[in-house]
């Protein structure tokens, strides 16, 4: 049964990195993109934006561009994405993907809370 | 496109049906999706293209609608359709999120 596996809640401190992964299973990988979204309660799911897990290309929502950096590791098929200088807006649950082009989303991952604090 | 869910919080009880409503800023076709979320699980998609049951979605759900409004009803509630549901739409990129609506158990 196809799953996306996400790594564990991170503890980052402001100013600093996180990198989250999604290990996907059950489906050929690279036959689906991976996105990747967003939720906190004040401004609900946002999305951040997809990988082509085929190419390594990437389209990403205006909003996240120079915070987000998605990455793909196919040997084990595995999506990334990172987050740089963390702020307390940064805060979240993180939510990888599956999707079948740029449309809607038929797997999820179970999230990941990142919580950047001091 | 900004989407619209109401109610936010709608309390009914197990056989009852009830309606949620989503509406889009500008038409979206029939691009449209509607998501269930509980607590511990994966987010799980019910509908998409506006009123096509995903597999596994069981008969009870429907959806309707095109353009810029659309409803998910749930017919004969069962214990464990109490959840968070949210639409979508992916006509425009990026794809936008409706601001949920939570279904309580009355």
């Amino acid at each position: 049964q196809v799953q996306l596996q996400q790594s564990g809640a991170e503890l980052a401190k402001p100013g600093s990195s996180v990198k989250i992964s999604c290990k996907a299973s059950g489906y050929t990988f690279t036959s689906y993109y991976i996105s990747w979204i967003k939720q906190t309660t004040g401004q609900g799911l946002e999305y951040i934006g997809y990988i082509n897990t085929g190419s390594g290309g990437t389209n990403y929502n205006e909003k996240f561009k120079g915070k987000a950096t998605l990455t793909v590791d196919k040997s084990s098929s595995t999506a990334f994405m990172q987050l740089s200088s963390l702020t307390p807006d940064d805060s979240a649950v993180y939510y990888c993907a599956r999707e079948g082009g740029i449309d809607y989303f038929d797997y999820w991952g179970q999230g990941v809370m990142v919580t950047v604090s001091s | 496109v900004q989407m619209t869910q109401s109610p936010s919080y709608l309390a009914a009880s197990p056989g009852e049906s009830v309606s949620i409503s989503c509406k889009a800023s500008k038409s979206i076709s029939n691009n449209l999706a509607w998501y269930q979320e509980k607590p511990g699980k994966a987010n799980k998609l019910l509908i998409h293209s506006g009123s096509t049951l995903q597999s596994g979605t069981p008969s009870r759900f429907s959806g309707s609608g095109s353009g810029t409004d659309f409803t998910l009803t749930i017919r004969s509630l069962e214990s464990e359709d109490f959840a968070v549901y949210y639409c979508q739409q992916y006509n425009e990129y990026p794809p936008t999120f409706g601001a949920g609506t939570k279904l309580e158990l009355k």
